[in-house]
């Protein structure tokens, strides 16, 4: 499968505890990005990696989120301390330009 | 403040006939425009995209057309299928500002009918 990547596909957690998921983009894609999505709403843009570095995140990440992409590859994105308000559903895409194209997201529920 | 507005939430259309979905935008800056298909349980699927140097693109049964000066694309599917029920997600960017963020309308539900 040479598609976007993302691991787990569902991850429920206790309110307050830590979580992380992984994304493996498109082998030949530079760029990565992160999205959330609640019901009823379009995803929303989290953070975007050109390679490693991290150009662009949205005032939606808040000091609790973390993403990294440390070797230009795959990602992380982190969830500390986790809040019902997180429940959604994360999707990463990657491209290299133009349309970005997306995996099929992990959904977390908070309870 | 929504920047991407898809103001009909659902849409329901006969096989075979055509679909027009629309969308709505109020940054100026913005300067690229994609459709997005969404079935449940998965990922956002890429179908098409227009810069704002065009006013319309095509391919296959999918054309997107483009109006600036009215900040309105819409996407028509020509004939209409079964197999295109789908939630239809309108995104704009601002390319040549430098920013790689995507901005979503909501989303319209689209049902075609056998």
């Amino acid at each position: 499968d040479t598609g976007v990547s993302q691991d787990p596909r569902h991850k429920i957690t206790k309110r307050g505890q830590n979580v992380t998921f992984r994304c493996d983009p498109i082998s030949e894609h530079n760029r990565l990005y992160w999205y959330r999505q609640t019901l009823g709403q379009g995803p929303e843009f989290l953070t975007y990696f050109q390679n490693e570095a991290q150009l662009e995140k949205s005032r939606l990440l808040s000091d609790r989120f973390s993403a990294e992409r440390p070797k230009g590859s795959f990602s992380t994105l982190e969830i500390q301390r986790t809040e019902q308000g997180d429940s959604a559903m994360y999707l990463c895409a990657s491209s290299v330009t133009g349309g970005a194209f997306f995996g099929q997201g992990t959904r977390l529920t908070v309870v | 403040d929504q920047q991407v507005k898809q103001n009909s939430p659902s849409l329901s259309v006969q096989e075979g006939r055509i679909s027009i979905l629309n969308c709505d935008y109020t940054n100026s800056m913005f300067d690229y425009f994609l459709w997005y298909k969404k079935y449940p349980a998965e990922g956002p699927t890429f179908l098409i995209s227009i810069s704002s140097i065009k006013d319309k693109n095509e391919d296959g049964r999918f054309t997107v057309f483009l109006n600036k000066s009215a900040k309105h694309l819409s996407l028509h599917i020509v004939p209409s299928q079964p197999g295109d029920s789908a939630v239809y997600f309108c995104a704009a960017s601002d390319v040549s500002g430098g920013s790689e963020k995507l901005v979503f309308g909501k989303g319209t539900k689209l049902t075609v009918n056998p």
